[in-house]
């Protein structure tokens, strides 16, 4: 298994809804990885978990809450957004080193309004 | 703080022309990524180029890494209109950074 798997692909809420985008790997890797993709833009680092602990916060506001259940799993909890957090959101894993490169997830596309 | 800016941004080409894609950044780094990226897609990998003087190639693409002049480049031979997508260049220092990206348009 060479896949990054994103779930949901698409997602609509609302402003004060409460939801979860999932993002799952079976390839051994330990560091995963949160972007945020407005359109037209390179992708932006959120997040990044090594060996399932966050080590790297982008400054990134609370209504966005991480979580890394295990070494496969990763979840972004959503709360309280707003419309400009629509955009692509993007997982990805790579191995300690990373000297392959990062396996990017097909992303969520996430839409607030 | 690093910074990897991408030129030009915008590429419009007629198919079986060549042009380059340039790729420079401002931190030391040894890992030096292409990624395509097709329109509402995810990012694929093209390339990783891991040391001074690497250079890969698969079909019409061609990357080479400079890391004194902290350049790469992407060249591209023979434009067909498959190509016609978003490529960006990312350095690995603690973490991916993306440069800007340039759009390319491949035309009949």
């Amino acid at each position: 298994d060479t896949e990054v798997t994103q779930t949901p692909k698409h997602l609509v809420m609302g402003m004060t809804n409460k939801k979860s985008l999932k993002c799952e790997q079976h390839m051994g890797h330990r560091a995963m990885y949160w972007y945020k993709q407005k359109a037209k833009k390179p992708p932006e680092l959120m997040f990044v978990y090594s060996y399932e602990k966050l080590s790297i916060n982008e400054s990134v506001p609370s209504r966005f809450s991480p979580e890394c259940p295990n070494s496969s799993l990763l979840n972004l909890h959503l709360h309280a957004l707003q419309p400009e957090d629509s955009a692509l959101y993007l997982c990805a894993s790579s191995q300690e080193v990373a000297r392959r490169g990062y396996t990017f997830g097909s992303g969520t596309r996430l839409t607030v309004v | 703080e690093l910074k990897v800016e991408q030129n030009p941004l915008f590429l419009s080409m007629q198919e079986g022309k060549n042009y380059t894609i340039y790729c420079n950044y401002s931190t030391t780094s040894d890992r030096l990524y292409w990624y395509r990226q097709d329109p509402g897609k995810s990012l694929e990998s093209l390339f990783v180029l891991l040391s001074n003087g690497a250079v890969k190639q698969e079909g019409r693409l061609m990357a080479s890494l400079d890391t004194k002049a902290r350049l790469s480049t992407l060249h591209i031979t023979a434009a067909v209109h498959d190509l016609s997508a978003t490529y960006f260049c990312a350095v690995h220092y603690n973490d991916m950074r993306f440069g800007a990206g340039t759009r390319l348009t491949v035309k009949p």
